[in-house]
């Protein structure tokens, strides 16, 4: 069972906007930022978003991330099929003093 | 560049030995920690514990203590996980990743070191 709570699937049509949720608690989401990461099968996972609401070099500016409180969201907008994808937040957490992670999202463009 | 460049797939078993490695580029290696997390077939990412390399101070995951160590070599920029008594509950992908910052997560990987531990 995952620290971090995310839905386990998600779906949209292409050119729609999908959000993902990241619930958490005080001590990771709510003290700390949040990062988010794609993983395609067979694939290390890689960073979408990091310190909640920044993009990596070679992001497109269709991933944006954001938090509030002890929970935060990853939106994808203009939905192309090379979407689909798992998808896993994280953050630091004070009491555990390390990283915790959500359970993963698979994205599905119908 | 950084890249995190992980040594290759392990067949084993049960009760062996085994330690995995993480070679460190492009970025000073004492400059950042390095955490190792785990990836079951089929499942999520579970944190396993990290290792600060300029003290080769580490922690770990509850779920994880006392089961594996990590450690560091700064002179050759390499982070490593040990198993001293593997079990076939630990095969799994193992990935290291570099922290961003200091109480932040991670925010590059290594490609991964496939472990299968069976009889």
């Amino acid at each position: 069972q995952s620290v971090l709570t995310q839905p386990p699937s998600v779906s949209g049509a292409p050119g729609q906007t999908v959000n993902i949720s990241c619930s958490g608690g005080k001590s990771d989401i709510g003290s700390n930022y949040v990062y988010w990461y794609r993983q395609f099968p067979g694939t290390a996972p890689r960073s979408l978003i990091y310190r909640s609401n920044q993009r990596p070099s070679g992001v497109p500016d269709r991933f944006s991330g954001s938090k509030s409180g002890t929970s935060a969201s990853l939106a994808i907008s203009g939905l192309r099929s090379e979407d689909e994808a798992d998808y896993y937040c994280a953050a630091w957490d004070d009491s555990l003093r390390g990283v915790v992670f959500g359970g993963g999202t698979t994205l599905t463009v119908l | 560049e950084v890249q995190l460049v992980q040594s290759g797939a392990e067949v084993k078993k049960p009760g062996e030995s085994l330690t995995i490695s993480c070679k460190a580029s492009g970025y000073i290696f004492t400059g950042y920690w390095i955490s190792w997390v785990r990836q079951k077939p089929g499942k999520g990412l579970e944190w396993m514990g990290k290792i600060d390399p300029s003290a080769s101070y580490s922690n770990y995951s509850p779920s994880f203590e006392g089961r594996v160590t990590i450690s560091a070599d700064k002179s050759v920029s390499t982070a490593s996980l040990q198993w001293t008594n593997l079990k076939a509950s630990d095969t799994a992908i193992y990935y290291c990743a570099r922290h961003r910052g200091y109480y932040e997560s991670v925010d590059f990987w290594g490609q991964g070191t496939l472990v299968t531990v069976a009889s």
